[in-house]
């Protein structure tokens, strides 16, 4: 069974413009939420997606948004993007947003923004 | 807002030397996982404790969930140079549904 993958791997943005990362779940999951990791505040929740809903948002502003696809792929759109957004964009998957799950992450998307 | 305290933030020992992590909270997790992440990659899931008390062993690594489950441990006896890696705690919330709550996490590295 193929992971979660994540498109592009690498991406390269000026300030103020803005970006789309893709992320694909492991066949059969429905669940998938993202994550943005920094050296300096590590890992954190953006957002989680369950049939096509958000289920749950972290403390992020509005110009971080999602979306899920009725065949359980999400997309996260940032707009102006600032210097401070460049992480690693970490996507995981699972079965159903319940607390038991496992989730199972993918590569990321390193955005870097310049 | 739960917070996950890790530490070390970093570790670096010979190999053959045991370790221990330490990931500790004010808040009580319904369970807590401990990832494992290398260069380039996402985290790679290790274990899920899930009891107060509960010991979890995967070959050199025992895994510990707290009796009052705020704080878990990882212990690695006799590390290898193939231990080397990023080590996450991650506690997810009572009522938190799928979203995890991440330590800062402990960078190992583990010298032949």
């Amino acid at each position: 069974k193929a992971g979660v993958t994540q498109t592009p791997r690498y991406l390269i943005k000026t300030r103020g413009q803005q970006v789309t990362l893709s992320c694909s779940p492991i066949s059969g999951h429905r669940s998938v939420s993202w994550y943005q990791q920094t050296p300096g505040q590590g890992l954190q929740f953006l957002f989680e997606y369950f049939s096509e809903t958000q289920r749950n948002k972290g403390n992020f502003p509005g110009r971080f948004s999602g979306r899920q696809f009725s065949n359980s792929r999400s997309e996260m759109n940032v707009s102006t993007l600032e210097l401070g957004d460049s992480a690693l964009y970490l996507c995981a998957s699972s079965l159903e947003a319940l607390g038991t799950d496992t989730q199972y992450f993918g590569p990321g998307t390193r955005l870097t923004v310049l | 807002t739960q917070l996950l305290e890790q530490s070390p933030q970093f570790l670096s020992i010979q190999e053959g030397e045991n370790l221990t992590v330490y990931c500790n909270s004010s808040s009580v997790f319904s369970s807590l996982q401990w990832y494992r992440q290398e260069p380039g990659e996402g985290p790679v899931l290790l274990v899920t404790v899930v009891t107060g008390g509960e010991v979890k062993k995967l070959k050199r690594l025992t895994f510990q969930f707290g009796d009052a489950r705020k704080d878990s441990s990882l212990h690695i006896t006799a590390a290898q140079p193939g231990d080397t890696g990023l080590y996450l705690c991650a506690g997810r919330g009572e009522t938190s549904g799928s979203r995890l709550t991440f330590g800062e996490g402990t960078q190992l590295t583990v010298n032949p």
